[in-house]
């Protein structure tokens, strides 16, 4: 079966630290890959998505960065954290469009991070 | 822009009554719609889904209906017990890659 891991679940950074949260999905191949944040009374806003290795597509304009160094593994970086940088990361996956259920996402357990 | 509205933040019913959450979508070429339930601390889960070619898909206590002419989709759970209390979360798909979530509702379920 497939399992989806997010780390770190808590994180408390200063304004202008970097950041790195990482995602890792195990049991299945070439999957898709999200990030979501859901901020504080809102829903979920896409982040980025990655349909392979090295293929990141961005949805918004930010200080936020992702990247996809192995099949199962998906990396949310910044450089500078801001204040608005706070919320609910969210990690998820999907089987690729040419496999099953394609339209399902499966989601990790999340890491709240708050920015001070 | 928002593409896909839950305009109700939160719904509370009574045990064993039937809970109705509502969606609504603006984008025409969404083709596959989904539920979602969160739990606090937790990343949703998947509870629910129908194609734009059907009107209706049942699972247990659990039915979705989608009128693509208004543009709108609900959830109805009955009977509605007090583990169901989480925020549900509608959304919709236009190919694989790309989702978009309403805002959620948080449903209350009182014994």
């Amino acid at each position: 079966s497939q399992t989806i891991h997010q780390w770190p679940a808590t994180l408390v950074q200063p304004v202008g630290s970097p950041l790195s949260l990482e995602c890792t999905v195990e049991g299945t191949s070439n999957p898709n890959l999200y990030w979501y944040r859901q901020a504080a009374g809102r829903g979920l806003q896409l982040l980025f998505y990655s349909v392979g290795i090295g293929q990141i597509s961005s949805e918004v304009p930010q200080n936020l960065s992702a990247s996809r160094p192995q099949d199962r593994q998906f990396i949310l970086s910044s450089k500078k954290l801001l204040l608005s940088d706070s919320g609910f990361y969210l990690c998820a996956w999907s089987h690729p469009p040419t496999g099953p259920k394609n339209y399902e996402q499966y989601f990790g357990p999340g890491t709240r991070l708050t920015v001070t | 822009d928002q593409q896909v509205k839950q305009n109700s933040p939160s719904l509370s019913v009574q045990e064993g009554r039937i809970s109705i959450l509502n969606c609504d979508y603006t984008n025409s070429m969404f083709d596959y719609f989904l539920w979602y339930k969160k739990y606090p601390a937790e990343g949703p889960t998947f509870l629910i889904s129908i194609s734009s070619i059907k009107d209706k898909n049942e699972d247990g206590r659990f039915t979705v209906f989608l009128n693509k002419s208004a543009k709108h989709l609900s959830l109805h759970i009955v009977p509605s017990q007090p583990g169901d209390s989480a925020v549900y979360f509608c959304a919709a798909s236009e190919g694989n890659n790309d989702m978009r979530f309403g805002a959620g509702t948080r449903l209350t379920v009182k014994p």
